[in-house]
């Protein structure tokens, strides 16, 4: 069974700019949540989405959104890109229900500058 | 909003040597989850646990969720090279929206 796959990998943008980051969730699953990874902040929930609804929101201002499609990949994007950005973006696909283990993707690396 | 704080947020270990972190909420959690990320890597699921006082266990690996369910431990025994990682507890709450602790860093030298 293919894992969760993030894309792209690495990306440079510069501030001002906007972004999307693709997620496919593994086969069947129809829950896919959005984390960004920085030093400073930890891992910290940005959304998720089940069944192409938003079910769960974070604290990130509204430059940060997403979306799913009926197949369940996801979407999310970032605009007016600023330093702060930077980070390492995951994506992880659980089962449906709620309390379910995360598979987590390897990531898009962000760099704003 | 909901925090969940790790101790200690750095270790450094000989290998051979146990290892133990640390969550602690100020709330009670409905549930808590282990997560590992090696460097350079992504969180990995290690295990969950629901009920208060639950222990579990993996080979060297011993997980317990405490009794009033606001807190919980990860240990460790003769750690090895491959135990090498970050450590987050992370709590579950609505849906599958994860809170994740602050995180331990475990660093094993031979």
């Amino acid at each position: 069974k293919a894992g969760v796959t993030q894309t792209p990998r690495y990306l440079i943008k510069t501030r001002g700019q906007q972004v999307t980051l693709s997620c496919s969730p593994i086969s069947g699953h129809r829950s896919v949540s959005w984390y960004q990874q920085t030093p400073g902040q930890g891992l910290q929930f940005l959304f998720e989405y089940f069944s192409e609804t938003q079910r769960n929101k974070g604290n990130f201002p509204g430059r940060f959104s997403g979306r799913q499609f009926s197949n369940s990949r996801s979407e999310m994007n970032v605009s007016t890109l600023e330093l702060g950005d930077s980070a390492l973006y995951l994506c992880a696909s659980s089962a449906s229900g709620a309390n379910t283990e995360a598979f987590f993707g390897q990531g898009t690396r962000l760099t704003v500058v | 909003g909901q925090q969940v704080m790790q101790i200690p947020q750095y270790q450094h270990v000989q290998e051979g040597e146990d290892f133990t972190t640390y969550c602690n909420s100020s709330t009670t959690l409905s549930n808590i989850q282990w997560y590992k990320q090696r460097p350079g890597g992504h969180p990995v699921f290690l295990i969950q646990l629901v009920k208060s006082g639950e222990v579990k266990k993996q080979k060297r690996l011993t997980f317990q969720f405490g009794e009033a369910k606001k807190n919980s431990s990860l240990h460790i025994t003769a750690t090895q090279t491959t135990d090498v990682g970050t450590y987050f507890c992370v709590n579950g709450g609505g849906g599958n929206k994860l809170t994740f602790g602050t995180g331990t860093q475990l660093k094993v030298e031979l």
